[in-house]
């Protein structure tokens, strides 16, 4: 049982480029989430996917889209990096939406943008 | 606009004290999380209250939901508790957790 498992744990691009985070879960949950870290502020949502098929944007989504693949895979992808989105990004799933759930993280995938 | 306030920033603690980190927030809430961020990043939730108090271990979170604040203690502190202490709610009914900055806690031997 992996719980959240997120790929890659690194990666360097630079302005322009597009990548996709991978994010998978295997403990059946339906809700799914991709936060930002940065320093000296609080973990942000950037977008969630209460259950498969449906997703819908956070605090702060532009620059990014996801796709809930399937029920234990959501990703997130940059189209175009901009330095403003060298962050770490976690990704996080529950057994059901909103605040009364436990949310399990994945380990945080470090992404620098030059 | 949720807003939630962690005090202190920072704290620094000898082996064996008594510890509390503290959370304000401005909305109510469904519930409120306490989760534990290891110097190597990773996340785990420690509590999720909505009335009174819960305890696992020495780890021990109350709230007063009509003050809207909520207490994390740590009893005899060891330093395997050094870690960032974040807390986190959101409004009934919405998908969306507003976290705290965050509760730098370093334990000295």
């Amino acid at each position: 049982n992996a719980g959240v498992t997120q790929t890659p744990k690194f990666q360097v691009l630079k302005t322009g480029q597009s990548m996709t985070l991978q994010c998978a879960q295997d403990m059946n949950h339906n809700s799914m989430y991709w936060y930002r870290q940065d320093p000296g502020m609080g973990l942000r949502l950037i977008y969630y996917s209460a259950s498969e098929g449906t997703t819908d944007k956070g605090e702060v989504p532009n620059g990014y889209n996801v796709s809930r693949l399937n029920k234990r895979e959501f990703s997130l992808r940059l189209e175009s990096a901009a330095p403003s989105q060298t962050s770490v990004y976690f990704c996080a799933s529950s057994d059901s939406g909103g605040a009364g759930y436990e949310q399990y993280f994945g380990p945080g995938t470090r992404l620098t943008v030059t | 606009k949720n807003e939630v306030e962690q005090s202190p920033q920072n704290l620094t603690a000898q082996e064996g004290e008594f510890i509390t980190i503290n959370c304000s927030y401005s909305v109510g809430i469904s519930a409120l999380h306490w989760l534990q961020q290891h110097p190597g990043g990773g996340i785990v939730s420690l509590f999720m209250l909505s009335s009174g108090k819960k305890k696992h271990g020495r780890l021990i979170a109350t709230i007063n939901i009509q003050e809207k604040h909520s207490s994390l203690h740590i009893t005899a502190s060891h330093p395997r508790d050094s870690a960032v202490y974040i807390c986190a709610n959101s409004g009934a009914g919405s998908y969306q957790l507003t976290f705290g900055k965050g509760t730098k806690l370093s334990v000295i031997p």
